[in-house]
């Protein structure tokens, strides 16, 4: 199984401010990465495929890079509505695994 | 658009089993898949497996392979999770959801709204 993992486990980001958040894999996942974004009492809402291609009606403002085994996910700009939980997942290997997650949260 | 709808909160006994359901709208199942995937309160998220309604194809994690039945009912666009042995750390939010059906590109792009499942004597 392949392991998750993301840092911060928290960032603390005042509105208008870059954040960057991180997600490694215990093994190479080539380029078969997602990210999603959750909110308090929502479901997930996938953000990112393919490490780097933003979903339908995503904002530019969120970006993927990375590949193998290191992968980002960049916030420029951060708004209000994007304060969440944010989780990476690999589709590379069964079973599908995620990350614990990285909170962003109002500094 | 596809729509995800589940079933309603459970609270069940230790040793039970739970049956939760999604209906999709928008979404024949002729070129999708459904996976099941768990969140703990407070925690992350779990995949628990995924059905091909199509094919009639299922996969399993490692950690439910004997204790949970995924199906799908293509007449009804509605796919079924049944978690049976409960235990109290079986407690979660269960989400459906869907993907595009391809095995190397399994992401999800639609959720169902999640049903608290509460394990407790």
């Amino acid at each position: 199984e392949i392991v998750m993992t993301q840092s911060p486990a928290t960032l603390s980001v005042s509105p208008g401010e870059r954040a960057i958040l991180s997600c490694r894999a215990s093994h190479s996942v080539r380029s078969n990465l997602a990210w999603y974004q959750q909110k308090p009492g929502q479901a997930p809402r996938l953000l990112i495929s393919g490490a780097s291609t933003r979903a339908t009606s995503i904002p530019a403002r969120f970006s993927g890079s990375g590949s193998g085994t290191e992968f980002t996910l960049t916030i420029t700009s951060l708004q209000s509505e994007d304060f969440a939980v944010y989780y990476c997942q690999q589709y590379n290997n069964w079973p599908l695994t995620f990350g614990p997650g990285t909170k962003v949260d109002l500094k | 658009q596809v729509q995800l709808v589940q079933s309603g909160a459970e609270v069940k006994k230790p040793g039970s089993s739970v049956r939760v359901s999604c209906e999709a709208s928008g979404d024949s199942f002729s070129n999708s898949a459904v996976s099941w995937v768990r969140q703990a309160p407070g925690q992350g998220l779990e995949w628990m497996g995924r059905v091909i309604p199509s094919l009639d194809i299922a996969h399993f994690a490692p950690n439910f392979r004997g204790r949970v039945t995924i199906t799908a009912d293509k007449s009804t666009t509605t796919a079924y999770m049944v978690l049976s042995s409960l235990k109290s750390e079986d407690t979660a939010v269960y989400y459906c959801a869907r993907d595009q059906g391809r095995d190397d590109m399994v992401l999800f792009d639609y959720w169902g709204q999640g049903t608290l499942v509460t394990v407790s004597s």
